[in-house]
């Protein structure tokens, strides 16, 4: 597609409900990663996929976060049992592939919301 | 470890004037550098890069030149916009696959 594509937009659910969170990412990119932004903690590196292999989860917050890529494409990051902490907005983005001469490009974001 | 430092917001400024948004970094090797923009209700895009030292970036107006030896790359725009209006992070790309980005500066333009 054009660009990156995350769905839902918006979501709102309570909490200790389980919500998956999709991305869409850049025909042709083989580098995948979420980052989250939320208040007081600015954006936050998630996790990194290089195919449908992912070399890097060291920001995914708790156990209770996962995230898996097929045919090296869409992608989705799941949480279970949410927490009103979760509120954030997650957002995906893509590039071409790793390396320092690739831009990655972000997607719009899906906004959360737990109450 | 690898880190980035902008200048807190808000800022408000009048249409045409000078902005200026610091960014300083902490890096061991020699990351590129990136400023991306927020604008109301839409997702991060990439506004300028640079990849190596004296290297400026330059889109839409504003301009950051990469700077070693102070280890910064500011964000100018000569006269601002009210569409300008956004929320402007500075990143630097820590290894392959990562940035790490600054906390964001809320910057808006009035008319």
């Amino acid at each position: 597609g054009a660009g990156v594509s995350q769905s839902p937009s918006n979501k709102v659910t309570e909490k200790g409900k389980d919500v998956e969170l999709r991305c869409d990412p850049i025909s042709g990119h083989t580098a995948l990663y979420w980052y989250r932004q939320s208040l007081g903690q600015g954006l936050e590196f998630l996790i990194y996929f290089q195919g449908n292999s992912a070399p890097d989860k060291s920001g995914l917050p708790s156990d209770r976060f996962s995230a898996e890529r097929t045919g090296g494409s869409v992608s989705t990051l799941t949480i279970q049992r949410t927490q009103q902490e979760d509120s954030a907005v997650y957002l995906c983005a893509s590039s071409l592939s790793s390396g320092p001469g690739n831009t990655i490009y972000f997607g719009e974001g899906s906004w959360l919301t737990v109450v | 470890g690898d880190s980035v430092t902008q200048m807190e917001g808000p800022v408000t400024l009048s249409e045409e004037a000078f902005l200026t948004i610091n960014c300083t970094y902490t890096a061991t090797g020699y990351p590129s550098l990136f400023w991306y923009v927020q604008y109301p209700g839409e997702g991060l895009q990439l506004l300028l890069k640079a990849t190596k030292a004296d290297d400026k970036g330059s889109n839409k107006g504003f301009e950051a030149t990469y700077r070693k030896e102070t280890t910064s790359f500011h964000l100018e725009k000569g006269s601002v916009q009210v569409s300008d209006s956004a929320v402007y992070f500075c990143a630097l790309r820590v290894n392959d696959y990562k940035l790490s980005f600054g906390a964001g500066t809320t910057v808006t333009v009035r008319a």
